[in-house]
């Protein structure tokens, strides 16, 4: 059964660089049919599309966020990481990775990490 | 773009049905039958209820069903249970490769 696990810092500094890594158990990060992404939820917020990744390496992001995000995919680790650049308080969030079909509808989630941005 | 609208609450009685609605636009809700809903428990990952605007996953109980009309979807709840009990989440694809999910309805059975 596929299982996603996030992993990553709790603690950030404003301005700094967070990276999150997401492994993929069980199954195949190079099946055609998926899309990897990034999804965060602020504090009793919301929740907001980051952006995904397909196993070729193309990426689509949130146009809100596209200045400062990086998501790339490593498929011999079965390994997708997600960076985002330029951190401020409003960025504390669990961060969840997630697996979504073409059609855009996510089928399978990590259980979330936390990401407090704090000096 | 700007997130899709949801009532912030919505409550019924148990048996009761609740139908929370998830206003978009053209450019998302309306341009595509691409939307999605989530139930989310507290200290929970969400969980994928509806996709492609009516269809259930596997394990979805036939309780929870989804339509649209025009720029606005909606989720329908029948014989409300206690635990439905939770936040509830539209999404939809939008213009340019982009997806926008809604503020996030909270579902209280009384």
């Amino acid at each position: 059964q596929l299982q996603l696990q996030e992993s990553g810092p709790g603690l950030v500094k404003p301005s700094e660089t967070l990276s999150l890594t997401c492994t993929v158990s069980g199954g195949s990060i190079t099946n055609s049919r998926y899309y990897w992404g990034w999804i965060r939820q602020s504090p009793g917020k919301g929740l907001e599309w980051i952006g995904s990744v397909y196993y070729s390496g193309s990426a689509y992001y949130s146009p809100s966020l596209k200045s400062r995000v990086s998501i790339s995919i490593d498929t011999t680790n079965s390994q997708f990481s997600l960076r985002l650049s330029s951190l401020t308080a409003a960025d504390t969030s669990v961060y969840y990775c997630a697996r979504h079909e073409w059609h855009w509808y996510f089928d399978l989630w990590g259980r979330g990490t936390l990401v407090s941005v704090s000096s | 773009q700007s997130a899709l609208t949801q009532p912030p609450s919505a409550s019924g009685s148990p048996g009761q049905s609740v139908t929370i609605s998830c206003t978009g636009t053209r450019s998302d809700v309306d341009g595509y039958n691409y939307v999605s809903w989530y139930q989310q428990h507290p200290g929970n990952a969400p969980k994928l209820l509806i996709y492609e605007v009516i269809k259930r996953p596997s394990g979805v109980p036939d309780r929870f069903s989804g339509s649209k009309s025009g720029n606005t979807a909606s989720l329908t709840v029948s014989g409300l249970q206690a635990e439905d009990e939770a936040d509830y989440y539209c999404s939809s694809y939008a213009d340019s490769n982009n997806l926008i999910f809604g503020g996030g309805t909270k579902l209280t059975v009384l």
